[in-house]
């Protein structure tokens, strides 16, 4: 089945520093990466995802990037706030009906 | 329209009883999830749900671990003599008929269970 690694557990940063967060992923049939932000006591809410057929995506202050090649696939902060920090967890899927499979979770501390 | 919701959102039970979680999927939502995220950890998969199919439940780790969807809805997972190590954040989450697409998750808010 899909393996995913996801580092680093914990991650600081001052506020305004970027902050990256990276996943590896073990199927290559894989094609559906989301990324997960988890506030202290909330549920998890989707934040941003890539398909296979692209290789980065950007939505404001957040992009990810993806190499299938090497099967790894990341999630970029810029200008960070302390708002951002939260737990952060990538996934990989088969997409459809296939069970995504999580990373532990990145727990990301934006110092002001 | 309203989000995924479970209930209830605590529950504390002594070792040894059984307890049951319900989770209500976002209308129209066919695939549902059940995970356990234990303090400081990650996404611990149960099972899962979609449409009719049998459920996938390669995720329980033991037989005390149930789960049942009726009408292709509501959800309940039973825990029956519940243990210490039960003890846990249960998240439900729904998302949108398979088929090849890429379908977002919804969580839930969870119910955090104590077994004291």
């Amino acid at each position: 089945g899909e393996n995913v690694e996801q580092h680093p557990s914990t991650l600081s940063v001052q506020e305004g520093d970027s902050a990256v967060i990276k996943c590896t992923y073990s199927d290559s049939a894989s094609n559906y990466f989301p990324w997960y932000k988890q506030e202290l006591g909330k549920r998890p809410q989707l934040i941003i995802d890539i398909r296979s057929n692209v290789g980065e995506k950007k939505d404001q202050r957040i992009a990810v990037t993806l190499n299938k090649t090497a099967k790894h696939f990341s999630l970029h902060i810029t200008e960070t706030q302390p708002e951002d920090s939260a737990v952060y967890f990538c996934a990989a899927s088969k997409g459809g009906s296939y069970i995504p499979t999580f990373g532990r979770g990145t727990s990301l501390i934006v110092h002001p | 329209g309203a989000g995924v919701s479970q209930s209830p959102s605590n529950k504390v039970t002594e070792k040894g009883k059984d307890v049951e979680l319900r989770c209500d999927p976002i209308s129209g939502h066919t695939a549902l999830y059940w995970y356990r995220q234990s303090l400081g950890q990650g996404l611990e998969f149960l099972i899962y749900f979609q449409g009719n199919s049998a459920p996938d439940k390669s995720g329980l780790p033991s037989d005390r671990f149930s789960a049942e969807r009726t009408g292709g809805s509501v959800s309940t997972l039973t825990i029956q003599r519940t243990q210490q190590e039960d003890s846990a954040v249960y998240l439900c989450a729904s998302s949108l008929a398979a088929g090849g697409s890429y379908n977002e998750q919804f969580f839930g808010p969870g119910t955090r269970l104590t077994v004291l």
